[in-house]
């Protein structure tokens, strides 16, 4: 079965911690992707993996492909990085279909 | 390019009503994906096209739920009639193609309320 999970479901942090979202996922992939959805709805993409690592600004993603695991990590974490993070995976028997995980509520304290 | 295009911002309605969602996906974007956005259900995919044409509609809730892409510019999504439980966020998204490797841009997405 095709599934995603995250974890923490929640988290709160100071103002400057680094910050770790993971996601699990159950069979092979073809590709990984990691959003932020803020208060007020919208959604952006923040990377699409299938391999390796990348690096935005504050912001890295890394994926294991035989542990079947991604990370998102938040360095010098600040309140404007609160949000919902979402870990969307598409499997290897789907060329379109994204599964979701539940999302992380992320909250950056002052 | 000024991304995915969603209108209305919000939408309440009265329970029977018609509504029309609408979608500008990015030019150039062949695949086209709206989602729906539930505090229970988390996000959904309703319907896919590719190159305008419904590949998968497998979502779409029931025959109230109707979806078009008359153009590779412009797509609508209609409830008729709409019910409270339609009430949630509906979000549309393109992307180059259905090929593994091109990521999602995602509209603002459409708030319905029904009442």
């Amino acid at each position: 079965k095709n599934e995603v999970e995250q974890s923490p479901q929640n988290l709160t942090a100071q103002e400057g911690e680094f910050i770790t979202i993971n996601c699990s996922y159950s069979v092979g992939i073809s590709a990984l992707h990691w959003l932020q959805q803020h208060p007020g709805g919208g959604i952006v993409s923040l990377f699409m993996l299938s391999s390796g690592k990348k690096k935005h600004g504050r912001l890295i993603a890394t994926i294991n492909i035989q542990e079947k695991h991604s990370s998102l990590h938040i360095t010098a974490s600040h309140p404007r990085d609160s949000a919902v993070y979402i870990c969307a995976v598409r499997f290897m028997d789907s060329n379109y279909q994204l599964i979701w995980g539940a999302g992380t509520k992320l909250i950056i304290k002052p | 390019d000024a991304g995915v295009i969603q209108s209305p911002r919000h939408e309440v309605t009265e329970m029977g009503q018609e509504v029309t969602l609408r979608c500008k996906p990015i030019s150039g974007h062949n695949s086209l994906f709206w989602y729906r956005q539930t505090m229970m259900r988390g996000l959904e995919l309703l319907i896919y096209f590719n190159n305008n044409v419904p590949i998968d509609d497998s979502g779409m809730p029931e025959d109230r739920f109707s979806a078009k892409m008359p153009n590779a510019s412009f797509s609508t999504l209609k409830i008729q009639p709409s019910e409270p439980r339609d009430s949630a966020v509906y979000f549309c998204a393109s992307s180059l193609g259905p090929l593994t490797n091109y990521g999602y841009t995602f509209g603002s997405g459409t708030r319905l309320t029904v009442v």
